[in-house]
């Protein structure tokens, strides 16, 4: 296992559009996050899964914002008629309760731009 | 409010010196802190973490201080090398959580041959 894995790196869309961004975590790593960051400002907390539970969102994710994470695996962020304003790089992160070293292994993101 | 200030200006040294990098934080109780490196256009890499109980971590050429009194930490780079250029990222832990992590916006270092 190489690590955390996103796809697709890049995404350009136009307003209104939907997108799904698919992370890959390690394999081990019960846990996951996703993130937004925009340009000079650092990731932006969105939702936590612990296995195939999402145990937390974002008040700032609007109902066009959807994760999933199915049998605890591979989780998809789709956002719902895209805005400009959701031109970001979208990272996917995970990390492991039973080592709980408290570090995030990210990926190397999922750039959005939105036309 | 909560807030975690990082320098927002570039920092910029001479290879050899010594960097120190800032993070200031109001209105948080982290259980911990950690650091974490990001170059242009990829994922943030972890570098340390500092608990609340601890003062002081160092990891080769890596040393991070905690003062949970001042509500800052200080990352210092020793004999820093162009290869350390990049943007540096605080981030808190709080209590109780699940390594849910609040980052700062970052410093970049620029290390000048």
């Amino acid at each position: 296992d190489t690590g955390v894995s996103q796809d697709p790196r890049h995404k350009i869309t136009k307003r209104g559009q939907n997108v799904t961004f698919r992370c890959d975590p390690i394999s081990e790593h019960n846990r996951l996050y996703w993130y937004r960051q925009t340009l000079g400002q650092g990731p932006e907390f969105l939702t936590y899964f612990q296995n195939e539970a999402q145990l937390e969102k974002s008040r700032l994710l609007s109902d066009r914002f959807s994760a999933e994470r199915p049998k605890g695996s591979f989780s998809t962020l789709e956002i719902q008629r895209t805005e400009q304003g959701d031109s970001a790089m979208y990272l996917c992160a995970s990390s492991s309760y039973m080592t709980g070293t408290g570090e995030l292994f990210f990926g190397e993101g999922s750039r959005l731009t939105v036309l | 409010s909560q807030k975690i200030e990082q320098n927002s200006e570039a920092l910029n040294i001479q290879e050899g010196k010594t960097a120190t990098l800032t993070c200031n934080y109001t209105n948080y109780s982290p259980a911990y802190l950690q650091w974490y490196r990001q170059d242009p256009g990829r994922g943030p890499v972890f570098l340390l973490l500092i608990r609340e109980n601890e003062k002081e971590k160092r990891k080769e050429r890596l040393k991070v201080t905690f003062d949970t009194t001042l509500k800052q930490s200080l990352f210092h780079i020793t004999a820093s090398q162009p290869a350390d250029s990049a943007t540096y990222l605080c981030a808190l832990a709080l209590s109780g959580g699940y390594n849910k992590l609040i980052f700062g916006a970052g410093t970049r270092l620029a290390v000048h041959p």
